[in-house]
């Protein structure tokens, strides 16, 4: 079956840096996307969505980049500071009648002083 | 404070013996989820709730049950819950189809 994946579990920036974390998804009829934040202890944080009428979208610190023709999600993080460290999912809605969302496997996002 | 809370935050329990663990939010929304995270296997859906008195299977349904009587309550019943049932489990909702999925803070559930 399609489903979300990322190209990397684990990543290591500096504090400061930008940090860029990938997903690709396979299914074509995917409409809209989510990246989550999860922290210990905690249940998945809303970041930012992006609908599939979309290529980017800007939030504070944060944009979404969708590509379409690769298939490709990506949250991109400005100025990574030590409250970033988490894992980040992508998750997209791949119901053609509802809401269902496909969550990927995460990325863990540790930052260093 | 808008919020998605869950009960208990954890819970062992014994094979067999039947378990409920509520889900209730407080930001009207229509539409209500279940998850179960799995180390290796992410966030799995168990079943999803468009609306009052409408339930949906997900992914993995197999052994639980859920009710929809009330628009703020989607609770999560296991009958009778095996050892593979052990989990960190996650109460989601959000205001309609294609809007952020608000989570809960999770049950860990232990099945001995």
């Amino acid at each position: 079956g399609e489903s979300v994946g990322l190209h990397l579990p684990t990543l290591s920036v500096q504090e400061g840096d930008n940090s860029i974390i990938n997903c690709a998804y396979s299914n074509s009829a995917s409409d809209y996307f989510i990246w989550y934040k999860q922290e210990s202890g905690k249940g998945p944080q809303f970041i930012i969505d992006i609908r599939s009428n979309m290529d980017k979208r800007q939030g504070q610190r944060v944009t979404v980049l969708l590509n379409k023709t690769v298939k490709h999600l990506s949250l991109q993080i400005a100025a990574t500071q030590p409250g970033d460290s988490a894992v980040y999912f992508c998750a997209e809605n791949y119901s053609n009648s509802g809401y269902a969302l496909n969550f990927g496997k995460g990325t863990s996002l540790l930052v260093t002083p | 404070e808008a919020q998605v809370t869950q009960n208990p935050r954890y819970l062992i329990t014994v094979t067999g013996k039947k378990l409920t663990v509520t889900c209730s939010q407080n930001m009207n929304h229509e539409y209500m989820s279940w998850y179960r995270q799995d180390p290796g296997l992410g966030l799995r859906q168990i079943y999803y709730s468009m609306n009052v008195e409408v339930t949906d299977k997900g992914d993995v349904p197999e052994g639980y049950k859920v009710s929809r009587k009330e628009k703020r309550n989607f609770p999560l019943i296991l009958e009778s819950p095996s050892p593979n049932q052990t989990s960190l489990y996650f109460c989601a909702s959000s205001l309609v189809n294609n809007s952020p999925l608000h989570f809960g803070n999770g049950t860990r559930l232990t099945v001995t």
